[in-house]
């Protein structure tokens, strides 16, 4: 049973568009909601992050808006570039005092065209 | 800014053998997580340390076995080797500054297995 939900599954979206990735949760005792970006063959790197009390953040082209009673969060990329070509992973986590839990979404492939 | 090393970033072991997988974290980060990534999946958790203590477990076989040293570095035994253990193994670290909330991926290691 997959915790964190993740649509869509890929996405084609072309350079300059917006694109629009979302997850959504049910355990409500996660407490830190972060976007990892990795390109095929490297590691998964973090990219933005958000806290449920917060409900918009914003680092350059990429936001995260947290929708808490809903249970759901989104990353925008705004301006999409053929570099931002990559499967985007949100992930839900727990704080167990000295580790964190990362539970991950099923990935979204994207592609942006020329 | 230094980043988490892995090595090997690639081997093959043939069915029924064993392998050791070896992770520095980044420097200051005293937490240590393991994660296996079969292709086109996310990434799932295997084990946790804190000081060289198990903090957690997650869907580690029992032929896998893992430890932290007193410098932090962390190793992955892996034992009886099957065809399905191929997969790519990424290692992450996270530190008491960000309240163990941001985990960051090495490169991985490849395996295969023949």
């Amino acid at each position: 049973q997959q915790q964190v939900k993740q649509s869509p599954q890929s996405l084609i979206v072309q350079k300059g568009g917006i694109s629009i990735i979302n997850c959504a949760y049910e355990n409500t005792a996660f407490d830190y909601f972060p976007w990892y970006q990795q390109f095929p063959g490297k590691g998964p790197a973090l990219l933005i992050a958000i806290r449920p009390d917060v409900s918009e953040k914003k680092e350059g082209r990429f936001t995260i808006s947290f929708n808490k009673s809903a249970k759901q969060f989104s990353l925008h990329i705004m301006d999409s570039q053929p570099g931002d070509s990559a499967t985007y992973f949100c992930a839900a986590s727990i704080n167990t005092g000295t580790a964190s839990k990362l539970t991950f979404g099923t990935g979204t492939r994207l592609q942006v065209t020329l | 800014a230094a980043g988490v090393i892995q090595s090997p970033r690639h081997l093959i072991k043939e069915k029924r053998e064993t392998a050791t997988l070896k992770c520095y974290p980044i420097p200051r980060h005293d937490t240590v997580y393991w994660y296996q990534q079969g292709p086109g999946q996310d990434p799932q958790f295997l084990i946790s340390f804190y000081e060289k203590m198990q903090s957690d477990k997650g869907s580690i076989p029992d032929r896998f076995s893992a430890q932290q040293f007193s410098d932090y570095h962390s190793e992955l035994n892996m034992s009886s080797l099957e065809l399905g253990d191929s997969a790519l193994y990424f290692c992450a670290s996270s530190s008491k500054g960000t309240g163990y909330y941001e985990q960051y991926f090495g490169p991985g290691t490849r395996l295969t297995v023949t």
